[in-house]
């Protein structure tokens, strides 16, 4: 079974406009981590937010925020006034316990593309 | 602070083949993590270094090896190439344990002829 799913190949935005990329997770392990990394054309995996399984707010940095619903395990991205450069191809990933140290799982990606 | 470097950025190889990348952390991280990723598969994990020792695995064969040098320095190994094994190779470091976010370097793009 998929353990992150961006049903999302590919989505358009208006520049200066929000957006929102989707993210579900299956896990039963109670502690666990969301990421989102933003990756360009030029291939470096660049991070952009955290959500821990335990934390009571959600996430947010700088244009980015994470819509974390845990009960139906989405951790959706939104980025907010969107610019051109924010073009590039977006990953969902998780760490699952403690015991699977560093590992991440990632999803397919959603491809960006921001118009002006 | 100096972050994640990979050498070398690109490399070309044939069959058969063998060929070591590098991967150096930001300073101060000790646990590197090393991913593949191809259009087909996407991002896998291949395996993770901590301390010297590999601390995680992936479901690869025994052709991808790697390890973990005292400054923290990682190398990963790829005996016998194969076409399959055309991909980016992504390196990624974090300070320490299971919590802490992964940095992760522009990546070795290897291709197999």
């Amino acid at each position: 079974a998929q353990k992150i799913t961006q049903t999302q190949p590919g989505m358009f935005v208006q520049e200066k406009e929000a957006v929102t990329l989707d993210c579900t997770y299956d896990t039963s392990d109670p502690s666990y981590g969301l990421f989102w990394y933003k990756q360009p054309s030029s291939g470096e995996m660049i991070f952009l937010i955290y959500q821990g399984s335990y934390d009571q707010q959600n996430a947010t940095e700088g244009r980015y925020s994470l819509n974390f619903q845990k009960a139906r395990k989405s951790a959706n991205l939104v980025i907010s006034a969107s610019q051109l450069g924010d073009s590039a191809m977006y990953f969902c990933a998780m760490r699952e316990g403690m015991e699977y140290g560093n590992k991440l799982v990632f999803g397919a990606g959603t491809i960006l593309r921001v118009k002006s | 602070k100096a972050g994640v470097t990979q050498t070398p950025r690109y490399l070309i190889k044939t069959r058969g083949q063998q060929v070591t990348l590098s991967c150096s952390p930001i300073s101060g991280h000790r646990s590197v993590s090393w991913y593949q990723q191809t259009p087909g598969q996407g991002l896998q994990f291949l395996f993770e270094y901590f301390s010297e020792t590999q601390r995680n695995k992936g479901n690869f064969p025994g052709r991808f090896s790697g390890r973990q040098f005292s400054n923290s320095r990682s190398e990963m190994n790829v005996s016998t190439l194969e076409l399959g094994d055309s991909a980016l190779y992504l390196c990624a470091s974090s300070l320490r344990d299971a919590t802490d976010t992964q940095y992760f370097g522009p990546g070795t793009r290897l291709t197999v002829l």
